[in-house]
C-alpha cells in the first residue's frame, strides 16, 4: 500500500521568515503526482502545489516551492516570506492509483507575528 | 464558477441511525471522490464515482455506500452509525477523475455520532 509520512506534527515560523515542511512517500507507481494541500481552520482543503514525478524541475507557485528528490522519495514544501494567512494544517499527498489521493497525517503550521 | 458544495455542514446523529450526505461538484466535473477525516486516522479515501458508476473504493465496511446522479451530484450513506464514524467528510470533484491533480475539495460535513 502507498504511504505518505509527515514527520513534523507541528512547526512554527516567524512572519516573513522561511519554513520547510517535510514529507516522504512510498509508491510502486512509475509515474505519479505529489501534492501539498492546505487546510485552514475553516476546513476548506486547498491545493497549494503539485509535482509530476517525471519532471525533474521542482514546482514553484509564488512563495511556495518544493524540493522533490525522487530517488529518496522525498517531497518537502518551502514557504518563503511567511504570512499570517499561511497558518494552517498542511497535508502532503500522493496519487494513489486506485486509492486516489493518499494523505500524510499533516503538519500544523503556526505563524508568529 | 461555483465551487464544490456539501450539505449539510453539520450533523448530529445517534448510534444505530443512518445518515446521508450530499455533494454537488463543480459544474462540468463528472468525478466525485469522498474522504473521511478523523484526528486518529487522518484523511482516508472512501470511494469515487464517475458517470454514475463507482470506479474506485477504499477500505471501508459495507455500511458506507454512495451513489451519483446523472447531474454528477453525489450522496454518501452510512448505515448503522457507530461512534467511530464521527468525522469530517470531504468530497472532491474533478473534471474526469483521470487527472487527480485537478481535485477540488468542498468545505466538508462534520458528522457527530452520540
Amino acid at each position: 500500500a502507498q504511504t505518505v509520512t509527515q514527520s513534523q506534527p507541528e512547526m512554527s515560523v516567524q512572519e516573513a521568515e522561511t519554513v520547510t515542511l517535510s514529507c516522504t512517500y512510498d509508491t510502486s507507481e512509475s509515474d505519479y503526482y505529489l501534492f501539498w494541500y492546505k487546510q485552514p481552520p475553516s476546513r476548506q482543503m486547498i491545493l497549494v502545489i503539485r509535482q509530476e514525478a517525471y519532471k525533474q524541475q521542482n514546482a514553484t507557485e509564488n512563495r511556495f516551492s518544493v524540493n522533490f528528490q525522487k530517488a529518496a522519495k522525498s517531497f518537502s514544501l518551502k514557504i518563503s516570506d511567511s504570512q499570517l494567512g499561511d497558518a494552517a494544517m498542511y497535508f502532503c499527498a500522493s496519487e494513489g492509483g486506485s486509492e486516489k489521493l493518499v494523505f500524510g497525517k499533516g503538519t500544523k503550521l503556526t505563524v508568529n507575528p | 464558477k461555483a465551487g464544490v458544495t456539501q450539505t449539510p455542514r453539520y450533523l448530529i446523529k445517534t448510534r444505530g441511525q443512518q445518515v446521508t450526505l450530499s455533494c454537488s461538484p463543480i459544474s462540468g466535473h463528472r468525478s466525485v471522490s469522498w474522504y473521511q477525516q478523523t484526528p486518529g486516522q487522518g484523511l482516508q479515501f472512501l470511494f469515487e464515482y464517475f458517470s454514475e458508476t463507482q470506479r474506485n473504493k477504499g477500505n471501508f465496511p459495507g455500511r458506507f455506500s454512495g451513489r451519483q446522479f446523472s447531474n454528477s451530484r453525489s450522496e454518501m450513506n452510512v448505515s448503522t452509525l457507530e461512534l467511530g464514524d464521527s468525522a469530517l467528510y470531504l468530497c472532491a470533484s474533478s473534471s474526469s477523475g483521470l487527472e487527480t491533480y485537478e481535485q477540488y475539495f468542498g468545505p466538508g460535513t462534520r458528522l457527530t455520532v452520540t
